[in-house]
């Protein structure tokens, strides 16, 4: 089956550094994606992952670790414009489609 | 265009009306994916498009939703006898090709009464 968990609401502060966590386990795997999403707005873009490691763009990084099915979000300098839910997505290369599975979504509140 | 857009954004529905949601995709994009949000999960998928082949549809909930995308650029999700469970924001994404990152547009939400 396919699952992915993280956790449905988290609390920082403004400057601060958070980490979202995300545990996968599905049937297959081809990369690793996160997405923030403001209320009533489009997902967009932050980062693929689909070798194990660190990647940094910026306040934002995020970590895979194939072998145990795990990844993070790391925000630093937190502002209040991040204030958003945060995605987890998994590439899913079965069939014909390169679908993409999300999981619920963690909320993030900032406050000052 | 710059994104890609989606329309009508808010679709008021009395149930067992038809619906037709509207998406333009970023130009030149070959991939074309719905996705169906409820409100506090993630998008699930619907269905998939490369150029104007619907290479998948396994998300699709019933018989009562179709999808097109017939010249290989804008696509249309008809939703037809609307049902209350069918209240949802519908997201459409597109990539360059197969396995690209995809680019969300803004969605249209539908509240069926």
């Amino acid at each position: 089956g396919q699952n992915i968990d993280q956790p449905t609401e988290m609390t920082a502060t403004e400057g601060a550094i958070v980490q979202i966590n995300c545990t996968y386990q599905t049937s297959g795997f081809n990369g690793l994606f996160w997405y923030q999403q403001h209320a009533g707005e489009a997902p967009t873009f932050l980062s693929y992952n689909v070798l194990d490691g660190l990647e940094e763009k910026g306040r934002f990084s995020s970590f895979l670790s194939r072998s145990k099915g795990y990844s993070y979000l790391l925000l630093k300098e937190l502002q209040m414009k991040d204030s958003a839910s945060y995605l987890c997505a998994v590439r899913d290369p079965r069939g014909s489609a390169s679908k993409i599975i999300f999981g619920s979504g963690t909320r993030l509140s900032i406050r000052p | 265009g710059a994104g890609v857009s989606q329309s009508p954004r808010y679709k008021v529905a009395k149930r067992g009306q038809d619906v037709a949601l509207r998406c333009d995709p970023i130009s030149g994009h070959v991939s074309l994916f719905w996705y169906q949000q409820a409100l506090g999960q993630g998008p699930e998928f619907l269905t998939y498009f490369q150029n104007e082949a619907q290479l998948d549809k396994s998300g699709l909930p019933s018989d009562r939703f179709f999808a097109e995308r017939p010249e290989g650029s804008v696509s249309t999700l008809k939703i037809q006898r609307t049902q209350q469970e069918d209240s949802a924001v519908y997201l459409c994404a597109s990539s360059q090709g197969f396995g690209e990152t995809q680019y969300f547009g803004p969605g249209t939400r539908l509240l069926v009464l």
